[in-house]
């Protein structure tokens, strides 16, 4: 069975710093292009950032808005995707999820706030 | 990049079919066939349920369909049941390698 499974959410104050993770089961992670995608309180998704895959580069990319801040990675060996977040800001908190044409996690709650 | 254009909101009845447009432009929906919708219960976490315009994943419904034509994709729902009741999401690739996610789309069951 196809599972991501996000962590590392939390209260985090505004400046500091947080690691999510996306542990995936049942596919190869790095054979698809993976994103990380986030939801404020009541509204709408929003995409953040995406990995490519192995196959075509391992590239990333980044939303203007985290851009500088934030880090996607990928750790072949553990089958599992992160998001390394800095100099976070209010407007970060969020519920974050990681998604690919697989499926999506359940997310892992960001709050910044202190 | 600006959001995908999604109405606010569509209804129907239970049994009929109903789609949902999601307009781009001609950097994003309409170059690319990377095209994925999602569905999104209240509380819950979103489900894909079409990707690459119209595929589904294993196990979706195939009630559930996906086409594009020029810049706009649509979501149909066939045979209209009281469980696809949520929020619909479309997104695309663009060309400047980023991704962009449509405002939303509330789906009520009558």
């Amino acid at each position: 069975e196809v599972q991501l499974v996000e962590s590392g959410g939390g209260l985090v104050q505004p400046g500091g710093s947080l690691r999510l993770s996306c542990a995936a089961s049942g596919f190869t992670l790095s054979s698809y292009w993976m994103h990380w995608v986030r939801q404020a309180p009541g509204q709408g998704l929003v995409w953040v950032s995406r990995i490519s895959s192995d196959r075509d580069g391992s590239n990333t990319i980044y939303a203007d808005s985290v851009k500088g801040r934030f880090t996607i990675s990928r750790d072949n060996a553990k089958n599992t995707l992160y998001l390394q977040m800095s100099s976070l800001r209010a407007e970060d908190t969020a519920v974050y999820y990681c998604e690919s044409d697989v499926g999506w996690g359940q997310g892992t709650l960001v709050t910044v706030s202190s | 990049q600006s959001a995908l254009t999604q109405p606010a909101s569509v209804s129907g009845s239970p049994g009929q079919s109903i789609t949902i447009s999601c307009t781009g432009t001609s950097s994003d929906v309409g170059r690319y066939n990377y095209v994925s919708w999602c569905q999104q219960h209240p509380g819950k976490a979103p489900k894909l349920i079409i990707y690459d315009v119209s595929k589904r994943p294993s196990g979706v419904s195939n009630r559930f369909s996906g086409s594009k034509s020029g810049n706009t994709a649509s979501l149909t729902i066939s045979g209209l049941q009281a469980d696809d009741e949520a929020d619909y999401y479309c997104i695309s690739h663009t060309s400047s390698g980023t991704s962009v996610f449509g405002g939303g789309t509330q789906v009520a069951v009558l």
